[in-house]
């Protein structure tokens, strides 16, 4: 059982590069979710999508992007990184509102 | 956004001693509790999910008791073990359906 399968799971950046972070679940889950998880704070939401086709942003949106590209998959862009972008990020899927979520291993990101 | 709290922020317990810590949450717009165990190198793990006042979830030796009305939850361990060293996340839901979590609880047991 594959789960969400996030990928990669590190990755070094240097400031203004961009790269795509991918996530896949294989659940059938309806919605998906990016977080950043920082020292000393809870997971942080940066986007989520409710649905295929829907996008929302969350708590940190700032210098982010996403695609919902169909039911299985999510990403998440950045742009142009910023060493304050330097995180543990984490995707995670759930079924409908009030189950539980599942996660992915996430992606340890340091932009210098 | 909801203010999720928990406390205490790191517990050091003896291997065999039960114990418990708190998650508190505004009680106001509540829909859903979430309860995670996380450890070290992984991905959290959901432990449990509580709506109604007064419940109360039981997985093994961890248990959960959730009070809407005043706002908290709490987590027990009866009987530690060294498998029980994680960090334990809480997660309130609110009528929007967005989860907001916790800084966590980070158990270590002591041999």
């Amino acid at each position: 059982n594959a789960g969400v399968t996030q990928t990669p799971k590190f990755q070094v950046l240097k400031t203004g590069q961009s790269m795509t972070l991918q996530c896949a679940q294989d659940m059938n889950h309806n919605s998906m979710y990016w977080y950043r998880q920082d020292p000393g704070m809870g997971l942080r939401l940066i986007y989520y999508s409710a649905s295929e086709g829907t996008t929302d942003k969350g708590e940190v949106p700032n210098g982010y992007n996403v695609s919902r590209l169909n039911k299985r998959e999510f990403s998440l862009r950045l742009e142009s990184a910023a060493p304050s972008q330097t995180s543990v990020y984490f995707c995670a899927s759930t079924q409908r509102v009030n189950t539980e979520a599942f996660f992915g291993q996430g992606t340890r990101l340091t932009v210098v | 956004i909801l203010n999720v709290e928990q406390s205490p922020q790191s517990l050091h317990v003896q291997e065999g001693d039960s114990t418990n810590f708190t998650c508190s949450f505004p009680s106001s717009n509540f829909y859903a509790l979430h309860w995670y165990r996380w450890e070290t190198a992984k991905s959290p793990e959901a432990l449990f999910v509580m709506t109604l006042n007064g419940d109360e979830k039981k997985k093994g030796r961890i248990s959960a008791t959730l009070n809407t009305k005043e706002g908290y939850s709490y987590l027990y361990i009866k009987g530690s073990q060294p498998e029980d060293s994680a960090t334990y996340l809480c997660a309130s839901m609110d009528s929007n359906y967005q989860l907001i979590w916790g800084a966590g609880t980070k158990l270590i047991i002591k041999p």
